[in-house]
């Protein structure tokens, strides 16, 4: 069974002070690994696509980088902006032979960045 | 482009009563799918869409019904709503569904209680 575990649940940093968010997977025939972020009332903002193992994507302060296992968030110098509820998702085929794909997403690492 | 719109964004139903959740998109996106939220739980699956006329269950479909006529269009209706099915509800789309271009887009969610 597909399993998408982030890490840690919580994380409280001072503005500034760098860190990163876990996820680790166990899937088979991974299509892709997504990484979203969820403001508190709105719907998840979808931030990076990685597909092979090696891969990184950066976008301002965060960096996205992908194992055969798991995936990290890295956030260099954190502002108080970037507090939100990070989701990690994997994209796996669902039905064999057939089209149909599966998004699998972990619990979530609600990020606070104190000023 | 608007993107993902959802209406209503609140709905109070009593056990029993029925009623249809709206989700239109205007990105010409053939996938579209259905997820509830609840806490500790994650985002969960209930229905998806791989384009006009074809529809397929998720992980969690008893209770609700799904259609698609458009491509822009994806109701998800409540058929006899049950204080289980109070939640977050989420309207999603991408371009294709395991290919390339296969990360969804959220709308900003409808806040369902049931009492």
């Amino acid at each position: 069974e597909d399993q998408v575990t982030q890490s840690p649940e919580a994380l409280r940093l001072q503005e500034g002070e760098s860190s990163s968010l876990n996820c680790s997977y166990t899937v088979s025939g991974l299509r892709g690994l997504f990484w979203y972020r969820q403001d508190p009332g709105k719907g998840p903002e979808f931030l990076f696509t990685l597909y092979s193992a090696g891969e990184e994507k950066e976008k301002e302060r965060l960096k996205a980088t992908l194992t055969k296992k798991e995936s990290f968030l890295h956030i260099t110098a954190p502002k108080p902006e970037d507090s939100a509820t990070y989701l990690c998702a994997v994209l796996r085929r669902w039905n064999s032979g057939g089209s149909n794909y599966k998004l699998t997403f972990g619990k979530g690492t609600l990020l606070t960045v104190n000023p | 482009n608007a993107g993902v719109t959802q209406t209503p964004k609140f709905q109070v139903l009593k056990t029993g009563q029925s009623m249809t959740l709206q989700c239109a998109q205007d990105m010409n996106h053939e996938y579209m799918s259905w997820y509830r939220q609840d806490p500790g739980m994650g985002l969960r699956l209930i229905h998806y869409s791989v384009g006009a006329g074809i529809t397929d269950q998720g992980e969690v479909p008893n209770g609700y019904n799904v259609s698609r006529s458009t491509t822009e269009d994806f109701p998800l209706r409540l058929l006899s709503a049950a204080p289980s099915q109070t939640s977050v509800y989420f309207c999603a789309s991408s371009r294709t569904s395991g290919g390339l271009y296969n990360e969804q887009f959220f709308g900003p969610g409808t806040r369902l209680t049931v009492l």
